[in-house]
């Protein structure tokens, strides 16, 4: 199975408490991205880096933040959650190293979010 | 940009029928085309893809096809299982390097034993 690694898997936080969510592969993709799904919607991109290049989606709040401190981890950092902001997150990976494979994207378990 | 429609969004089936699940696209640039099998609490997780180059992928039970002049691909289940119930992600990437995906808004399929 792909290893993506997402933690915690569970997350609950307080209303405008910060939180932050993590997300390891051991895949050496060079591809990261952070998705949040809401109630069997489509997963929606909030973002994705290639290497350490960032790319944000147009319609991604201020509220939400990204790091990529290296090849193997990300962060989303939701500043001021709101009710709105309970969801699963889902990070995903992908390479394009190899041409077989390129453009797959490798869901993590998620971490579902609540916000009291 | 891309946009992507999938239909049904529900679908029920004997166990043991065929199941089909039509998705539409509206970038001819499109060139790779995944299908997301996910089970309630659970990752998406890949079932099949196919390349724009390619007519016709099968896998055991699973086949997608893609006809690229209409903008359409499909997912074929045959004899179904119970354990294939689950919501099923259709989605489009626009050209190679964009690495984004469009998805469809997903097909829940119940296998009725």
């Amino acid at each position: 199975d792909a290893m993506v690694i997402q933690n915690p898997r569970y997350q609950v936080t307080q209303f405008g408490k910060p939180v932050t969510l993590s997300c390891s592969q051991t895949l050496n993709h060079n591809v990261m991205y952070w998705y949040q799904q809401k109630s069997s919607q489509a997963p929606k991109l909030l973002f994705h880096y290639y290497d350490k290049d960032f790319n944000n989606e147009a319609d991604t709040p201020d509220n939400f933040q990204s790091r990529r401190p290296n090849t193997s981890f990300c962060f989303l950092d939701i500043r001021s959650p709101g009710l709105g902001d309970a969801a699963m997150y889902l990070c995903a990976t992908s390479s394009d190293q190899d041409y077989s494979s390129t453009d797959t994207q490798y869901f993590g378990p998620g971490t579902r979010l609540t916000v009291l | 940009g891309e946009n992507v429609e999938q239909h049904p969004s529900t679908l029920s089936v004997q166990e043991g029928d065929s199941a089909v699940i039509k998705c539409t696209y509206s970038d001819s640039a499109s060139n790779y085309f995944p299908w997301y099998k996910q089970e309630l609490g659970k990752r998406p997780q890949l079932i099949i893809d196919i390349r724009s180059n390619v007519g016709e992928k099968k896998d055991q039970r699973i086949a997608v096809t893609l006809n690229k002049t209409a903008k359409h691909f499909s997912l074929h289940i045959t004899e179904t299982q119970p354990e294939d119930s689950a919501v099923y992600f259709c989605a489009a990437s626009p050209q190679t390097g964009t690495y984004k995906y469009i998805f469809g808004t997903g097909t829940r399929l119940k296998v009725l034993a």
